[in-house]
C-alpha cells in the first residue's frame, strides 16, 4: 500500500488529453513538500518529468504540465503520443516518515 | 553530466546480507547540496525508497525497512553503498541509485540504470 494513490492505470487515443491523479495527506502533499513526477518506459530507469509541482526539465515537451492543490496533485499530458504509454509515478516527501514517499504508480496506453 | 552505476551480486540467498554499491562521475559527492538515494521496484509493482545518505554521512531510512539498511558513503572513491541484511525473496526487485530523495524542490533527477537483485536458494 502505496502512501501516495494513483490510478492504477488511465488510457486515451492519440491527440487526447489525460489526466493522472496523486492523492496524499497533510504530511507530505497537503505539507510544504513538492511534488514530483517520473515516466518510466520498460526496462529503463525512471527519468524526472516535472519537479518542484509544475517545473519540467529541459528537454521535456511542453505537453506535460502538473499542478498540486491541497493533499492532491494532478499530472496532465496533452496532445498524446504513442511514446507516452509508460508508467507514471509521483513522489514527495513525508514528515513522518522523515523520507520520500511514492505513489504507487499508473500505466498510460495510448489506444 | 552526473552519471550513477550501481554494481553489486545478482544473486543472494535468504537470510544473507545484500551488498551493493553506487560510483558516482560527473559530479562529487563532497561538494554537498544533494542527497544520494537507493530505490527499488518490485517486478509488477511500484517504487519504494529505502533511504538516503549526505555526504556528512547523515543518514535517512524507510522504517519499514529501517532495522535492515545500512547507507554508508566514501568520498574518496566517490560512492554509496547499501547493505540489506536478512534478505527473503520479498527483497527481490531492481535497485537503483539515484540522486535526490530528500526535501529537495528539484526531486530525485539522476538515476543509475538499475540492477536486478534476485534473493533464491
Amino acid at each position: 500500500q502505496s502512501v501516495l494513490t494513483q490510478p492504477p492505470s488511465v488510457s486515451g487515443a492519440p491527440g487526447q488529453r489525460v489526466t493522472i491523479s496523486c492523492t496524499g495527506s497533510s504530511s507530505n502533499i497537503g505539507s510544504v513538500f513538492d511534488v514530483h513526477w517520473y515516466q518510466q518506459l520498460p526496462g529503463t530507469a525512471p527519468k524526472l518529468l516535472i519537479y518542484g509541482n509544475n517545473n519540467r526539465p529541459s528537454g521535456v515537451p511542453d505537453r506535460f504540465s502538473a499542478s498540486k492543490s491541497g493533499t492532491s496533485a494532478s499530472l496532465a499530458i496533452t496532445g498524446l503520443q504513442a511514446e507516452d504509454e509508460a508508467d507514471y509515478y509521483c513522489q514527495s516527501y513525508d514528515s513522518n516518515l522523515s523520507g520520500s514517499v511514492f505513489g504507487g504508480g499508473t500505466k498510460l496506453t495510448v489506444l | 553530466q552526473v552519471q550513477l552505476q550501481e554494481s553489486g551480486p545478482g544473486l543472494v540467498k535468504p537470510s544473507q546480507t545484500l551488498s551493493l554499491t553506487c560510483t558516482v562521475s560527473g559530479g562529487s559527492l563532497s561538494s554537498g547540496g544533494y542527497y544520494w538515494s537507493w530505490i527499488r521496484h518490485h517486478p509488477g509493482k511500484g517504487l519504494e525508497w529505502i533511504g538516503y545518505i549526505y555526504y556528512s554521512a547523515t543518514t535517512s531510512y524507510n522504517p519499514s525497512l529501517k532495522s535492515r539498511v545500512t547507507i554508508s558513503v566514501d568520498t574518496s572513491k566517490n560512492q554509496f553503498s547499501l547493505r540489506l541484511s536478512s534478505v527473503t525473496a520479498a527483497d527481490t526487485a531492481v535497485y537503483y541509485c539515484a540522486r535526490g530523495g530528500s526535501f529537495s524542490s528539484y526531486g530525485i533527477d539522476y538515476w543509475g540504470q538499475g540492477t536486478l537483485v534476485t534473493v533464491s536458494s
